[in-house]
């Protein structure tokens, strides 16, 4: 089993809709959650951060994460075709150390 | 406040020869990650630098290698080139628990 397991897609949705990306791990230890956008050949942009167990909610934006299940969503809504990406989730046990990444999901928003 | 900041954007070699990656960190950034994101895969972790030290690297081989500087910025160095090195090399540099990444370096190994 890979340490973090994410959704490959690719994901197609109409410009508008809510979108639902997820991440599940299996090491109980991560407490610092993200995720990133990543564009066609570019370097990935964080979009969300969150420490522990809770929501966060930054615009269109709202990023979840229930570490009783091992599970973080991402959840984009009014889905704008400027969304289309690769999105990452990453995860770190301790402060500083290492990161690990999801494989990504490719989100296309049609307009 | 400048991002992080990669060079060449874009590197051909042969296979056997050396590449040497470079990264500046944003300013006031002590530490610096390496990646490398192979096609169609996700991001590998390589090395992990803070304070001009190697505090960890993935599973990689030894030839590739690296270095921090005193102004914190960091170079990549793989050795006897692969064609499976072909790869997006990215760096990022780390405030508190969010790390910012640069834009990459393309490796090509013909």
């Amino acid at each position: 089993q890979k340490e973090v397991e994410q959704d490959p897609g690719p994901l197609s949705v109409p410009e508008g809709a809510i979108v639902s990306l997820n991440c599940t791990y299996s090491n109980s230890a991560f407490q610092y959650f993200m995720w990133y956008r990543q564009y066609s050949r570019k370097g990935p942009e964080l979009l969300m951060y969150t420490y522990s167990s809770g929501n966060k909610e930054d615009g269109r934006f709202t990023a979840q994460v229930d570490k009783s299940s091992k599970y973080i969503s991402l959840f984009i809504r009014d889905s704008q075709p400027s969304d289309s990406a690769t999105y990452l989730c990453a995860m770190s046990a301790d402060y500083g150390q290492n990161f690990v990444f999801g494989p990504g999901t490719r989100l296309s928003v049609l307009p | 406040e400048a991002g992080v900041t990669q060079s060449p954007t874009h590197l051909i070699k042969t296979r056997g020869q050396q590449a040497t990656l470079r990264c500046s960190p944003i300013s006031g950034h002590t530490s610096v990650y390496w990646y490398q994101q192979a096609l169609g895969l996700g991001l590998q972790f390589l090395l992990w630098y803070d304070e001009g030290e190697e505090r960890n690297r993935g599973n990689f081989p030894p030839r590739f290698s690296g270095r921090q500087f005193p102004n914190y910025s960091s170079e990549l160095n793989v050795n006897a080139l692969e064609l499976e090195d072909s790869a997006l090399y990215l760096c990022a540099s780390r405030s508190r628990d969010e790390q910012f990444f640069g834009p990459g370096t393309r490796l090509t190994v013909l």
